[in-house]
């Protein structure tokens, strides 16, 4: 079975600031990972994924995330906070296999203070 | 081009009536998906269709029905509305040409269902 940890339901940063939105995963196989971000009344977009590539992955926006097997995280960062980067932010894994269910972390609201 | 359309974005029911949600897409997708949202607990898949023709359980089918009318368009039927169905309810979609990578990639905007 997979799932999503993500720490912390707020995060609260000054424009600016570096970003850092922490997402731990269990799998018992080969996780896909994924972040996806939500903006006031609208649907998910996706941020970034990793497929086993790169370790390090670059997204829109400038975010980005590292996979590290060894500590089972995913975190999303990015060095400098902007007004606009206010919305909620999902982590959700699947598995390599090709499996269509993709699990959902809780979400993480990001907070920018002017 | 207008992605993912959901209809409506709005709906109250009271327990007991039916309803059907209604999504199409425009990018020429083989993959489709329902999910709700509801606070503090992320999107949980409903059902999804792979391709045209097929669709599949969840981790919550219980209380709803979905089908695949055709390429394009994928409904949500809710038999018999249960106040715990109260919830935001996403489509999305996916090339899904890609073996293994199978996440949504294009979300409608939702529809809002509160259920008396």
């Amino acid at each position: 079975a997979q799932s999503v940890t993500q720490l912390g339901s707020h995060v609260s940063v000054s424009e600016g600031a570096l970003v850092l939105l922490r997402c731990n995963y269990s799998s018992s196989v080969p996780p896909y990972l994924f972040w996806y971000v939500q903006y006031p009344n609208q649907g998910l977009q996706l941020l970034l994924k990793y497929t086993s590539a790169a370790t390090l992955v670059k997204g829109i926006n400038g975010f980005e995330a590292e996979f590290k097997k060894s500590e089972t995280s995913f975190h999303l960062t990015k060095p400098s906070a902007h007004m606009s980067d206010a919305a909620e932010y999902f982590c959700a894994v699947s598995d390599q296999a090709g499996g269509f269910k993709t699990i959902f972390g809780a979400g993480t609201r990001l907070f920018v203070k002017a | 081009n207008a992605g993912v359309t959901q209809t409506p974005k709005f709906q109250v029911l009271k327990t007991g009536q039916s309803m059907t949600l209604q999504c199409a897409q425009d990018m020429n997708h083989n993959s489709m998906y329902w999910y709700r949202q509801d606070p503090g607990m992320g999107l949980r898949l409903i059902y999804y269709s792979a391709s045209e023709g097929t669709t599949d359980k969840g981790e919550v089918p219980n209380g709803y029905n979905v089908s695949r009318l055709n390429k394009r368009e994928f409904s949500l039927r809710l038999e018999s509305a249960a106040p715990s169905q109260t919830s935001v309810y996403f489509c999305a979609s996916r090339d899904g040409r890609n073996r293994g990578d199978n996440q949504p990639q294009h979300f409608g905007d939702g529809t809002r269902l509160s259920i008396l």
